[in-house]
Protein backbone atom coordinates (compact mmCIF):
# COMPACT_ATOMS: atom_id res chain seq x y z
CA UNK A 1 0.00 0.00 0.00
CA UNK A 2 1.35 3.64 -1.18
CA UNK A 3 1.49 5.45 2.22
CA UNK A 4 3.49 7.72 3.96
CA UNK A 5 4.17 7.24 7.73
CA UNK A 6 5.44 9.57 10.43
CA UNK A 7 6.90 9.00 13.89
CA UNK A 8 5.41 9.50 16.64
CA UNK A 9 1.95 10.66 16.17
CA UNK A 10 1.63 12.13 19.74
CA UNK A 11 4.78 13.72 21.59
CA UNK A 12 4.51 16.12 24.60
CA UNK A 13 8.13 17.15 25.26
CA UNK A 14 9.76 20.19 27.33
CA UNK A 15 11.58 23.38 26.11
CA UNK A 16 14.93 22.74 24.94
CA UNK A 17 14.72 18.69 24.65
CA UNK A 18 15.72 17.54 21.35
CA UNK A 19 14.12 15.54 19.32
CA UNK A 20 13.29 13.87 15.82
CA UNK A 21 10.25 12.81 13.94
CA UNK A 22 10.90 10.78 11.27
CA UNK A 23 8.85 10.10 7.94
CA UNK A 24 9.14 7.59 5.41
CA UNK A 25 7.39 7.08 2.19
CA UNK A 26 7.69 3.77 -0.10
CA UNK A 27 6.52 5.33 -3.61
CA UNK A 28 10.06 6.21 -4.51
CA UNK A 29 8.97 9.94 -4.53
CA UNK A 30 11.93 12.26 -5.03
CA UNK A 31 10.04 15.31 -3.71
CA UNK A 32 9.32 15.46 0.13
CA UNK A 33 8.25 17.82 2.47
CA UNK A 34 7.37 18.99 5.97
CA UNK A 35 4.20 21.57 6.92
CA UNK A 36 3.30 22.82 10.20
CA UNK A 37 -0.29 23.54 10.67
CA UNK A 38 -1.55 26.11 13.17
CA UNK A 39 -5.23 27.16 13.77
CA UNK A 40 -6.05 30.16 11.62
CA UNK A 41 -2.72 29.98 9.90
CA UNK A 42 -3.49 27.02 7.63
CA UNK A 43 -1.02 24.52 6.50
CA UNK A 44 3.06 26.65 6.24
CA UNK A 45 5.70 24.89 4.00
CA UNK A 46 8.96 24.11 7.04
CA UNK A 47 11.59 22.25 4.18
CA UNK A 48 11.51 20.61 1.31
CA UNK A 49 13.67 18.14 -0.40
CA UNK A 50 13.94 17.87 -4.46
CA UNK A 51 16.07 14.53 -4.05
CA UNK A 52 18.47 12.97 -2.06
CA UNK A 53 21.33 15.30 -0.42
CA UNK A 54 19.19 18.23 -1.47
CA UNK A 55 17.15 20.87 0.68
CA UNK A 56 15.48 23.82 0.76
CA UNK A 57 13.72 26.29 3.22
CA UNK A 58 10.18 26.95 3.11
CA UNK A 59 7.91 29.64 4.61
CA UNK A 60 8.86 29.05 8.14
CA UNK A 61 12.32 26.57 8.48
CA UNK A 62 13.43 28.91 11.71
CA UNK A 63 14.11 26.26 14.61
CA UNK A 64 14.27 23.14 12.44
CA UNK A 65 16.59 21.25 10.44
CA UNK A 66 16.00 18.38 8.00
CA UNK A 67 18.04 15.79 6.44
CA UNK A 68 17.44 14.01 3.11
CA UNK A 69 20.62 10.75 3.26
CA UNK A 70 17.78 8.41 1.87
CA UNK A 71 15.41 8.54 -0.92
CA UNK A 72 12.67 7.22 1.22
CA UNK A 73 12.95 9.21 4.71
CA UNK A 74 12.98 12.97 5.67
CA UNK A 75 13.11 13.25 9.39
CA UNK A 76 12.37 16.75 10.97
CA UNK A 77 14.71 17.62 13.66
CA UNK A 78 14.27 20.43 16.78
CA UNK A 79 17.41 20.89 18.27
CA UNK A 80 15.44 22.57 21.31
CA UNK A 81 11.87 22.67 20.62
CA UNK A 82 9.99 26.09 22.11
CA UNK A 83 6.46 26.36 22.77
CA UNK A 84 5.63 28.10 19.86
CA UNK A 85 6.61 25.20 17.73
CA UNK A 86 3.39 23.10 19.46
CA UNK A 87 1.30 22.00 16.71
CA UNK A 88 0.23 19.71 14.11
CA UNK A 89 2.98 18.72 11.45
CA UNK A 90 2.32 17.01 8.16
CA UNK A 91 4.75 15.17 5.49
CA UNK A 92 4.18 14.46 2.32
CA UNK A 93 5.87 13.17 -0.46
CA UNK A 94 5.20 13.32 -4.14
CA UNK A 95 7.18 12.77 -7.80
CA UNK A 96 9.49 15.26 -8.30
CA UNK A 97 7.55 17.15 -11.31
CA UNK A 98 4.44 17.67 -9.04
CA UNK A 99 2.06 16.48 -11.57
CA UNK A 100 0.53 13.92 -9.77
CA UNK A 101 -0.90 13.94 -6.02
CA UNK A 102 1.08 14.85 -3.61
CA UNK A 103 0.48 12.13 -0.71
CA UNK A 104 0.39 13.37 3.28
CA UNK A 105 0.88 11.84 6.24
CA UNK A 106 -1.12 10.95 9.41
CA UNK A 107 0.27 13.48 11.25
CA UNK A 108 2.34 14.33 14.26
CA UNK A 109 0.65 16.12 17.40
CA UNK A 110 3.49 17.96 19.28
CA UNK A 111 2.88 19.54 22.78
CA UNK A 112 6.16 21.88 23.60
CA UNK A 113 5.73 22.42 27.56
CA UNK B 1 4.73 38.57 -3.31
CA UNK B 2 3.11 34.64 -3.98
CA UNK B 3 0.29 34.34 -2.04
CA UNK B 4 -2.42 32.01 -2.12
CA UNK B 5 -6.05 34.27 -0.98
CA UNK B 6 -9.51 31.84 -0.78
CA UNK B 7 -12.78 33.04 0.13
CA UNK B 8 -14.95 32.74 2.02
CA UNK B 9 -13.50 31.83 5.22
CA UNK B 10 -16.11 29.43 6.32
CA UNK B 11 -19.42 28.40 5.09
CA UNK B 12 -22.45 26.44 5.82
CA UNK B 13 -24.79 25.12 3.70
CA UNK B 14 -27.83 22.49 3.65
CA UNK B 15 -27.84 18.29 2.31
CA UNK B 16 -28.09 18.32 -0.93
CA UNK B 17 -27.47 22.09 -2.20
CA UNK B 18 -24.51 23.16 -4.47
CA UNK B 19 -21.82 25.28 -3.58
CA UNK B 20 -18.43 27.42 -4.68
CA UNK B 21 -15.03 27.71 -2.95
CA UNK B 22 -13.16 30.04 -4.79
CA UNK B 23 -8.94 31.10 -4.55
CA UNK B 24 -7.08 33.55 -5.92
CA UNK B 25 -3.44 33.23 -6.30
CA UNK B 26 -0.27 35.39 -7.14
CA UNK B 27 2.39 32.81 -7.90
CA UNK B 28 4.16 33.51 -11.01
CA UNK B 29 4.96 31.36 -12.93
CA UNK B 30 3.49 27.76 -11.46
CA UNK B 31 3.85 24.41 -12.33
CA UNK B 32 -0.17 23.17 -11.18
CA UNK B 33 -2.92 24.35 -9.18
CA UNK B 34 -4.55 21.54 -6.23
CA UNK B 35 -7.80 21.23 -4.48
CA UNK B 36 -7.19 19.15 -1.73
CA UNK B 37 -9.82 18.37 1.36
CA UNK B 38 -8.46 17.77 4.60
CA UNK B 39 -10.60 16.27 7.63
CA UNK B 40 -10.01 17.85 11.16
CA UNK B 41 -6.43 16.04 12.36
CA UNK B 42 -5.92 14.30 9.58
CA UNK B 43 -3.71 14.83 6.37
CA UNK B 44 -5.12 17.00 3.47
CA UNK B 45 -5.93 14.61 1.09
CA UNK B 46 -6.21 15.11 -3.20
CA UNK B 47 -9.29 16.11 -5.44
CA UNK B 48 -8.07 17.74 -8.00
CA UNK B 49 -5.06 18.79 -9.94
CA UNK B 50 -4.92 21.25 -13.09
CA UNK B 51 -1.93 23.05 -14.94
CA UNK B 52 -1.81 26.18 -16.15
CA UNK B 53 -3.33 24.66 -19.77
CA UNK B 54 -6.34 23.40 -18.14
CA UNK B 55 -9.20 25.04 -17.20
CA UNK B 56 -11.35 22.70 -15.78
CA UNK B 57 -10.97 18.98 -13.55
CA UNK B 58 -13.52 17.19 -12.35
CA UNK B 59 -13.64 14.37 -9.93
CA UNK B 60 -17.63 13.14 -9.12
CA UNK B 61 -19.23 15.55 -7.54
CA UNK B 62 -16.80 17.98 -7.34
CA UNK B 63 -15.37 20.41 -10.32
CA UNK B 64 -12.66 22.67 -10.36
CA UNK B 65 -11.85 25.11 -12.87
CA UNK B 66 -8.65 27.48 -13.72
CA UNK B 67 -8.23 30.71 -15.11
CA UNK B 68 -4.54 31.26 -15.83
CA UNK B 69 -5.03 34.62 -16.86
CA UNK B 70 -6.87 36.34 -13.88
CA UNK B 71 -4.88 33.91 -11.52
CA UNK B 72 -8.55 32.64 -10.60
CA UNK B 73 -9.46 29.26 -9.48
CA UNK B 74 -12.74 27.70 -8.37
CA UNK B 75 -14.06 24.56 -6.82
CA UNK B 76 -17.44 23.34 -6.86
CA UNK B 77 -19.48 20.82 -5.16
CA UNK B 78 -22.65 19.50 -6.23
CA UNK B 79 -25.57 17.96 -4.30
CA UNK B 80 -23.58 18.15 -0.53
CA UNK B 81 -23.40 15.64 1.15
CA UNK B 82 -22.86 15.41 5.31
CA UNK B 83 -19.25 13.84 4.60
CA UNK B 84 -18.29 16.80 2.32
CA UNK B 85 -18.16 19.00 6.09
CA UNK B 86 -14.15 19.83 5.78
CA UNK B 87 -11.36 22.23 5.18
CA UNK B 88 -10.38 22.91 1.22
CA UNK B 89 -7.38 24.18 0.73
CA UNK B 90 -6.27 25.58 -2.75
CA UNK B 91 -2.46 24.71 -3.31
CA UNK B 92 -0.32 25.91 -5.99
CA UNK B 93 3.14 24.70 -6.89
CA UNK B 94 5.66 27.56 -7.93
CA UNK B 95 7.30 26.84 -11.50
CA UNK B 96 11.09 27.34 -11.65
CA UNK B 97 13.23 29.75 -10.40
CA UNK B 98 13.01 31.14 -6.62
CA UNK B 99 9.77 29.32 -6.86
CA UNK B 100 10.88 25.78 -7.91
CA UNK B 101 9.40 23.74 -5.48
CA UNK B 102 8.14 25.66 -3.71
CA UNK B 103 4.12 25.09 -2.46
CA UNK B 104 2.00 28.20 -1.49
CA UNK B 105 -1.01 27.14 0.59
CA UNK B 106 -4.45 28.93 1.20
CA UNK B 107 -5.56 28.77 4.33
CA UNK B 108 -8.66 26.68 3.41
CA UNK B 109 -12.45 27.33 3.32
CA UNK B 110 -14.39 25.07 6.48
CA UNK B 111 -17.62 23.81 4.87
CA UNK B 112 -19.82 22.39 7.03
CA UNK B 113 -22.76 21.04 5.57
CA UNK B 114 -25.97 20.22 7.86
CA UNK B 115 -29.06 18.07 7.28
Amino acid sequence: EAQVTQNPRYLITVTGKKLTVTCSQNMNHEYMSWYRQDPGLGLRQIYYSMNVEVTDKGDVPEGYKVSRKEKRNFPLILESPSPNQTSLYFCASSRRDHQETQYFGPGTRLLVL
Amino acid sequence: KNQVEQSPQSLIILEGKNCTLQCNYTVSPFSNLRWYKQDTGRGPVSLTIMTFSENTKSNGRYTATLDADTKQSSLHITASQLSDSASYICVVTGDRGSTLGRLYFGRGTQLTVWP
